[in-house]
Parts: structure tokens; C-alpha cells; sequence
């Protein structure tokens, strides 16, 4: 199985600030088609998991730009260039690149 | 638009059985992989089972392997999960997600999610 590790776990954040991710999986996630199936998800309290970013660097429509992910190969970072209010959750790494699916721990982005 | 809703949680006890159900709309059911994501009270995210678009492939995390089972109606565009022996920590809040298919958005879109609380 595919391991995904992320750092920090708890990211105490200051509003208007920068916020950075760490994710690394365990092996490679490049998929035999030549994509990398890195997601990044945001979960907030009493909502469904929210996708943010799609293969690495892909922002979904209606994601704020203040979003960015980047990275290759196994390591890989989400970055929230300046915080806001609204942003605080729980930000998870996944990888869809095989089977089992495997998310990271969870990254929780506090004010 | 493209939704999921989940359906058929509930308080079951250890040992016992529950059927979860996902009626998706707004895409073709048969071209999409369908997931079950659950995440445990205080705990993260944890994949539990993908059943691909046409019903032929199925996986499942080792966790829940030979206790449930992950089928689906193309016609009623409807994703099942039969959950058996049911334990403890199978309790959870489980999502559906769409997972593989046409585009490129693997898990842009989830259900609400249904609870699923177990006894001991």
C-alpha cells in the first residue's frame, strides 16, 4: 500500500499569512498513464471533503488562487499564500494513482 | 449538476448488518468508479471500497475485505454497500465519492455522508 505522510499535523496560522503542506507518499504516484493522481482536500466541520487540487498543481473551478499545490514524484506541498478566516479545517493529501486509495493523516490549519 | 446522496445509516449492533446506498445524478453512472470514504469520530479520512463504472472491477481497504460488499444498479444509478459483521470501529460517518472516470476530477464530488453507529 501506498503511504501518505504529511507535516505538519497541526499548523497554527496567522490570517494573512502564508500556510505550507507537506505530503510525501511512500512510493511513486505516477500512474502508468503518466498522470499523477495527487489530490488535496479540505475538510470543514458539518461539510462533505472538499477537492481543491487535482494531479499535483490543478486548481477546481471556484477554488480561491491563494490555493497552489506543487511537487513531483513522491513530494509533494499545498500552499495558502495568505490565510483567511474561512480556510480553517483539515487539509488531506490523497493519492488515486492505485488501489488501496490512501489518504494522509490530516493537517489541521488552525487561526 | 452533479450529486450524490447516501442513505441507510443508522444504529446497528455489533455483529449485525446494514445496507448503505449512494443515488448519484447529474453523470453517466456507468462511466464513473464509485468510492466509500468514511471518516471515525475524532479520526481522518479512510477509503473503504471502489466498485468501477461497469461493475467489474472491485476493490476494498483490509479493513472491511470479506466482511462488505460493493455493488451497484446502472439503471437505478445507485451504488451499494453491504456491510456485514459489523464491529465497533466501523462506526462512522460514510461518504460516497466519484472516483475514476472521463475526467480528470477524481473525488470532486461527495454526498453528505450517512452516520453509522454501532453498539457493543
Amino acid at each position: 500500500d501506498i503511504v501518505m505522510t504529511q507535516a505538519p499535523l497541526f499548523s497554527p496560522v496567522t490570517l494573512g499569512q502564508p500556510a505550507s503542506i507537506s505530503c510525501r507518499s511512500s512510493q511513486s504516484l505516477v500512474h502508468s498513464d503518466g498522470n499523477t493522481y495527487l489530490n488535496w482536500l479540505q475538510l470543514r466541520p458539518g461539510q462533505p471533503p472538499r477537492l481543491l487540487i487535482y494531479q499535483i498543481s490543478n486548481r477546481v473551478s471556484g477554488v480561491p488562487d491563494r490555493f497552489s499545490g506543487s511537487g513531483a514524484g513522491t513530494d509533494f506541498t499545498l500552499k495558502i499564500s495568505r490565510v483567511e478566516a474561512e480556510d480553517v479545517g483539515v487539509y488531506y493529501c490523497m493519492q488515486a494513482t492505485d488501489f488501496p486509495r490512501t489518504f494522509g493523516q490530516g493537517t489541521k490549519v488552525e487561526i | 449538476e452533479v450529486q450524490l446522496l447516501e442513505s441507510g445509516g443508522g444504529l446497528v449492533q455489533s455483529g449485525g448488518s446494514l445496507r448503505l446506498s449512494c443515488a448519484t445524478s447529474g453523470f453517466t453512472s456507468s462511466s464513473y468508479g464509485i468510492a466509500w470514504v468514511r471518516q471515525a469520530p475524532g479520526k481522518g479520512l479512510e477509503w473503504v471500497s471502489t466498485m468501477s463504472g461497469d461493475g467489474h472491477n472491485t476493490h476494498y481497504a483490509d479493513s472491511v475485505k470479506g466482511r462488505f460488499t460493493i455493488s451497484r444498479d446502472n439503471y437505478k444509478n445507485t451504488v451499494y454497500l453491504q456491510m456485514d459483521s459489523l464491529r465497533v470501529e466501523d462506526a462512522a460517518l460514510y461518504y460516497c465519492a466519484r472516483d475514476r472516470g472521463p475526467s480528470d476530477l477524481f473525488f470532486a464530488y461527495w454526498g453528505q455522508g450517512t452516520l453509522v453507529t454501532v453498539s457493543s
